[in-house]
C-alpha cells in the first residue's frame, strides 16, 4: 500500500533560521511522483514542486530546496532563512501514476516562523 | 475561469440536512477529484472524475456520500443526513488529465462544512 509519513506535526522557528521538513513514502510502483504543497492560513493549497521517481537530481528555488533520495525513501524539503509568511502547512504527496492519478497526502507539518 | 472555484466557502448545517458542495473546475480540465480534509488532518480522497464518469469513487466515506459531474464541467458533492462526523473542509481540485504526464492538480479554497 502507498502512504505518506510526515513526523513532524508541528515546528516553530525564529525568522531567519533554516528548516527541514521531513517525507518519508512507501510504495511498490517504480513509476511515482512526489510533490509538495503549502497551504497558507487561507486554506487554499499551493502547489510548490513535483519530482519525479526517476530524477533524483535535488532542486533549488530561491529559499527552498529539496532533496530526494529513493535509498531512504524520502523527499525532504528546506527552508533557508526562512521568514514569517512561510508560517503554513506543508503536505507531501504521493501519486499513482497512470492510474488515477490519486495523491496521497501525508498529516501535514505546521511550520511556525516567528519575527 | 482562472481558478478551480468552489461555492459555498462556508456552510453550517443541522444533523441529518442534506447539503450539496459544488465544484467548478478549471475550463478544458479533465480530471476532478474531490478531497476531504478534516481538522488537524492530511486530505483524504473522495472520488475522481474523468469527463462525466467516475472511475474511482473508492474514498467516499458511505453510501449517504454522492457525487456527479455534468458537461465536463461543474461536479457536485452531496451529503444525505449530515452527521457531525462529516464536518470538514471538501477541497475540489482539478488537472488536465490523468493519463500519462502529470504535473499535480489546481486546488479550489474549499468548503467549510460545519454540522451541529
Amino acid at each position: 500500500a502507498q502512504k505518506v509519513t510526515q513526523a513532524q506535526t508541528e515546528i516553530s522557528v525564529v525568522e531567519k533560521e533554516d528548516v527541514t521538513l521531513d517525507c518519508v513514502y512507501e510504495t511498490r510502483d517504480t513509476t511515482y511522483y512526489l510533490f509538495w504543497y503549502k497551504q497558507p492560513p487561507s486554506g487554499e493549497l499551493v502547489f510548490l514542486i513535483r519530482r519525479n521517481s526517476f530524477d533524483e537530481q535535488n532542486e533549488i528555488s530561491g529559499r527552498y530546496s529539496w532533496n530526494f533520495q529513493k535509498s531512504t525513501s524520502s523527499f525532504n524539503f528546506t527552508i533557508t532563512a526562512s521568514q514569517v509568511v512561510d508560517s503554513a502547512v506543508y503536505f507531501c504527496a504521493l501519486s499513482e501514476p497512470y492510474n488515477t492519478d490519486k495523491l496521497i497526502f501525508g498529516t501535514g507539518t505546521r511550520l511556525q516562523v516567528f519575527p | 475561469g482562472a481558478g478551480v472555484s468552489q461555492s459555498p466557502s462556508n456552510k453550517v448545517t443541522e444533523k441529518g440536512k442534506d447539503v450539496e458542495l459544488r465544484c467548478d473546475p478549471i475550463s478544458g480540465h479533465t480530471a476532478l477529484y474531490w478531497y476531504r480534509q478534516r481538522l488537524g488532518q492530511g486530505l483524504e480522497f473522495l472520488i475522481y472524475f474523468q469527463g462525466n464518469s467516475a472511475p474511482d469513487k473508492s474514498g467516499l466515506p458511505s453510501d449517504r456520500f454522492s457525487a456527479e459531474r455534468t458537461g465536463e464541467s461543474v461536479s457536485t458533492l452531496t451529503i444525505q443526513r449530515t452527521q457531525q462526523e462529516d464536518s470538514a473542509v471538501y477541497l475540489c481540485a482539478s488537472s488536465l488529465d490523468a493519463t500519462g504526464e502529470f504535473y499535480g492538480y489546481t486546488f479550489g479554497s474549499g468548503t467549510r462544512l460545519t454540522v451541529v
